[in-house]
């Protein structure tokens, strides 16, 4: 079974900092790019990072830009998030997500650009 | 980059058709043909139904249909059950690893 969990989330002050982490099985994690997504206490689903299979490429949302570091150790099929200076906007459900590992068809590779596996999510909530 | 813009409410008696859109720009929705819709429950993790406009993933139900001209998506629930009553999200992928999500439609079976 394909699996993600998040965990590490917790109560933090304004201005401190939390790594909430994401265990994937039952995939060959080093295919598969991955992106953190969040959801505020009655909000929608907020996109806020995304790295390559290697790690070598990573984007973030504006919102989190200087402040979030993205990351994964693909020998324990772990990824990452580093949160520093946390807000009381940081306050979210933090979910772990993945894309489909590319497919191969004779010469050509295939990318898909959609996420087809979460995790259960991990809450961080930011309090003074 | 602002959220693509879906109905904050939809509803429907059991058996109707419902439709949400998502209208967003050619920054996002209508950049590529990569437009995705998720199932969200309360207290629960995001459920892909759709991927690539009208795909649908293993085991979803042919009842969920999805379009796309221009600027603009739409989910279409056919047969509308008490089960469906959930938030529903698009997303389109914008480019270079990132994604855009919609603002969310509640859906309500009366």
């Amino acid at each position: 079974e394909v699996r993600l969990v998040e965990s590490g989330g917790g109560f933090v002050q304004p201005g401190g900092s939390l790594r909430v982490s994401c265990a994937a099985s039952g995939f060959t994690f080093k295919s598969s790019s991955l992106t953190w997504v969040r959801q505020a206490p009655g909000k929608g689903l907020e996109f806020i990072s995304y790295i390559s299979p290697s790690g070598g490429t990573i984007y973030y949302a504006d919102s989190v830009k200087g402040r979030f570091t993205i990351s994964r150790d693909n020998a324990k099929n772990s990824l990452y998030l580093q949160m520093n200076s946390l807000r009381g906007e940081d306050t979210a459900v933090y979910f772990c997500a993945r894309e489909p590992p590319p497919r191969y068809d004779w010469s050509d590779v295939h990318y898909s650009y959609y996420l087809d596996v979460w995790g259960k999510g991990t809450t961080v909530t930011v309090f003074s | 980059q602002s959220a693509p813009t879906q109905p904050a409410s939809v509803s429907g008696s059991p058996g109707q058709s419902i439709t949400i859109s998502c209208s967003g720009t050619s920054s996002d929705v209508g950049r590529y043909d990569y437009v995705s819709w998720f199932q969200q429950e309360p207290g629960k993790a995001p459920k892909l139904i759709l991927y690539d406009v009208t795909a649908r993933p293993s085991g979803i139900s042919n009842r969920f249909s999805g379009s796309k001209s221009g600027n603009r998506a739409s989910l279409t629930i056919a047969g509308l059950q008490t089960d469906d009553e959930a938030d529903y999200y698009c997303c389109a992928y914008a480019g270079s690893g990132t994604y855009v999500f919609g603002s969310g439609t509640k859906v309500t079976v009366l």
